[in-house]
């Protein structure tokens, strides 16, 4: 069956701008996240969704930074007034239940002029 | 804060030999540990995983090594392979608030030589 993707898989914006990443999980999972890869560093938590709960945001390095999932599927990453710090891989992951596998989409890399 | 410590940063290692990748966490209350591939533009993938109530675990070429006095795991890969050529990470959970919050190792670059 389809994996995780995202959208786009590229983005390159200019320093101030606003963008959206989307993520579509696997069908049927409940459990949502979305982390931050940067150049030599490893995975960095951003957020996490389960269901209609409250999300986890406790990884969201700035206010700039916030997400939302639309009927416990789709999910948006939105970073407004982007800095060039904000460059990095965005991943997206998905599991069946908390605590499962995560299944990782191709990720969305940024890239800040 | 970097809660869980990953060596070497890169590996090349020949066709057939052993590669090892090693990491030491520091937050005991972690108990899932989880090791994850890596190919260029792909998300990370979900290769092998322990718990700290066993030593080692091995499927296939893959083995973890568990330590947990010392708070150290490692990944064997035994006969390498060309196809093994990936980015590696470690990484290590707990449960928080229904689910596991991975934290991850900054990455082992992996290269087998033919």
């Amino acid at each position: 069956g389809a994996g995780v993707s995202q959208s786009p898989s590229n983005k390159v914006t200019e320093k101030g701008k606003d963008v959206e990443l989307r993520c579509d999980p696997i069908s049927g999972h409940t459990a949502l996240y979305w982390y931050r890869q940067s150049l030599g560093q490893g995975l960095e938590f951003l957020i996490y969704f389960q269901g209609n709960s409250a999300p986890d945001k406790s990884g969201l390095p700035s206010d700039r930074f916030s997400a939302e999932r639309t009927g416990g599927s789709v999910s948006t990453l939105t970073i407004q007034r982007t800095q060039q710090e904000d460059s990095a891989v965005y991943l997206c992951a998905s599991s069946l239940q908390p605590a499962r596998e995560e299944f990782f989409g191709p990720g969305t890399r940024l890239t800040v002029l | 804060q970097q809660q869980v410590k990953q060596s070497p940063q890169s590996l090349i290692v020949q066709k057939g030999g052993i590669s090892i990748i090693n990491c030491a966490y520091e937050n005991t209350a972690f108990d899932y540990f989880p090791w994850y591939q890596q190919f260029p533009g792909k998300g990370p993938a979900l290769l092998i995983a322990i718990r700290p109530d066993v030593s080692e675990k091995k499927e296939g070429r893959f083995t973890i090594s568990f330590n947990k006095s010392a708070k150290q795991f490692s990944l064997h890969i035994m006969d390498s392979q060309p196809g093994d050529s990936a980015t590696y990470f470690c990484a290590a959970s707990r449960r928080i608030s229904g689910f596991q919050k991975l934290v991850f190792g900054t990455g082992t670059r992996l290269l087998v030589s033919p």
